[in-house]
């Protein structure tokens, strides 16, 4: 069964300082694709990213970048210099393929970037 | 990435009553995802939508609380049957197009009274 754990619930920082939110999964799979979503309180779910099993290279968008460990079972988010508009709920998501490839979702992550 | 329309977009329905929430994706996609999201909650899979087939469901869910339709590759309705409060959630589809991230729809926030 694949899992997804997101052991921060809440997080609080004051605009401008870089916060982290970790993610640890759980799979048999040897092909699996990560992603991180976005809930900002309109409710949409936005797409931020997919990583797939086999890329284990950091990748940086802007102020957002992403540090996949195979090793460690870890794709965790780092936003630098954040702002109030990242305030938002943050979900990892894990999927197989096939078959498998409905997305597992971890509890999420509710940032408040604070002025 | 491909874009859904999802509606009603909310909706307060009475208790003892069904609703019928509907997605319309702008390309043909084989597998159609439903999720609910209760309030403060994460996302949970209903059921995964094949065209052509019948709907596989979760554990904890069923056909004859949460019926499926599937009539072709672009559209598909989620029913919420035989509503009472705690069915209060956000409920939404999703595709994978296959190239990129899963595509949500933006929601149906479902109030029972």
């Amino acid at each position: 069964a694949q899992k997804v754990t997101q052991a921060q619930t809440e997080i609080s920082v004051v605009e401008k300082e870089d916060v982290t939110l970790d993610c640890v999964y759980e799979t048999r799979d040897t092909t699996y694709y990560l992603f991180w979503y976005k809930q900002p309180p309109s409710g949409e779910l936005v797409f931020l990213i997919r990583r797939n099993s086999f890329d284990e290279q950091n990748e940086i968008s802007g102020r957002y970048s992403w540090n996949f460990q195979k090793s460690t079972s870890s794709f965790n988010f780092t936003i630098t210099a954040s702002q109030v508009v990242d305030s938002a709920v943050y979900f990892c998501a894990l999927s197989g393929t096939g078959a498998n490839s409905k997305l597992t979702f971890g509890k999420g992550i509710t940032l408040s970037v604070r002025p | 990435s491909a874009v859904i329309s999802q509606k009603p977009s909310r909706d307060i329905c009475q208790r003892g009553t069904s609703l019928t929430i509907q997605c319309q994706v702008d390309s043909q996609v084989t597998m159609m995802f439903w999720y609910r999201q209760q309030p403060g909650q994460s996302l949970t899979l209903i059921a995964t939508a094949n065209q052509g087939s019948e709907a596989t469901y979760e554990s904890g869910f069923v056909i004859d609380k949460f019926p499926i339709s599937r009539p072709n590759l672009t559209f598909s309705t989620l029913t919420v049957s035989n509503m009472s409060p705690e069915d209060s959630s956000i409920y939404l589809c999703s595709v994978d197009p296959g190239w990129n991230g899963y595509t949500f729809g933006s929601g149906t926030r479902l109030t029972v009274v």
